[in-house]
């Protein structure tokens, strides 16, 4: 069965850096996922896909303090230099042919 | 620029329908899946049906046989047909666009559907 796990919190301070982890099922572990950011009361919003292999393909205007990377069946969101705004819900996704699976999501707190 | 706009929430009793539309601009439809997307009151998401530009259709388990997705590319439309409405429908629904290589890269600003008696 294809999932995504994610840990429901995280906390950082202001201008520091934050990684975000997504973990595959093993037998899916080379998949892609994309990552989406939900702010308090706001649709989601795309931020980048990221592969097995660590490349990622960042949506439209999504700043460079926003980046991806893997390892092994993590996938992880990592953002630097922290801003209030980042204060958001932070989901991964997957998919496969006939289904889409998201993770119960990440509530990142910056304090 | 992609935009996705859905319409047609709102309230209905258990048991009744509603069709949801999204329409679409700024990119082809007939090269794209769209996707739906829903997310209860102070919950996550959840995938709710996909469909693709060859005309497949895939629902998730807890929508089978109630909602059915189509789409008129001439009209850069998708629907979302939903009937049998249960309560544990209510949530804000989203359409995505969706494809092989990159799963959903832009989301319109959702609706709402409130299922209550």
């Amino acid at each position: 069965q294809l999932v995504v796990t994610q840990s429901p919190s995280a906390s950082a301070s202001l201008g520091a850096s934050v990684k975000l982890t997504c973990t595959l099922s093993s037998r899916h572990s080379n998949y892609a996922i994309s990552w989406h950011q939900q702010q308090s009361n706001k649709g989601p919003r795309y931020l980048m896909k990221v592969n097995s292999d660590g490349s990622h393909n960042k949506g439209d205007g999504i700043p460079d303090r926003f980046s991806g990377s893997s390892s092994g069946a993590d996938r992880y969101l990592i953002i630097s230099s922290l801003q209030s705004e980042d204060e958001a819900d932070y989901y991964c996704q997957t998919w496969a042919t006939g289904i889409r699976v998201f993770g119960r999501g990440t509530r990142l707190t910056v304090l | 620029q992609v935009q996705l706009v859905e319409s047609g929430g709102g309230l209905v009793k258990p048991g009744g329908s509603l069709t949801l539309s999204c329409v679409v601009s700024g990119f082809t439809l007939s090269d794209y899946y769209i996707t739906w997307i829903r997310q209860a009151p102070g919950k996550g998401l959840e995938w709710v049906s996909y469909s693709t530009n060859t005309g497949n259709k895939n629902y998730a388990d807890s929508v089978k046989g109630r909602f059915t997705i189509s789409r008129d590319n001439s009209k850069n439309s998708v629907l979302l047909q939903m009937n049998s409405l249960r309560v544990e429908d209510t949530a804000v629904y989203y359409c995505a666009r969706d494809s092989v290589s990159i799963s959903l890269d832009f989301w319109g600003q959702g609706t709402l559907v409130t299922v209550s008696s």
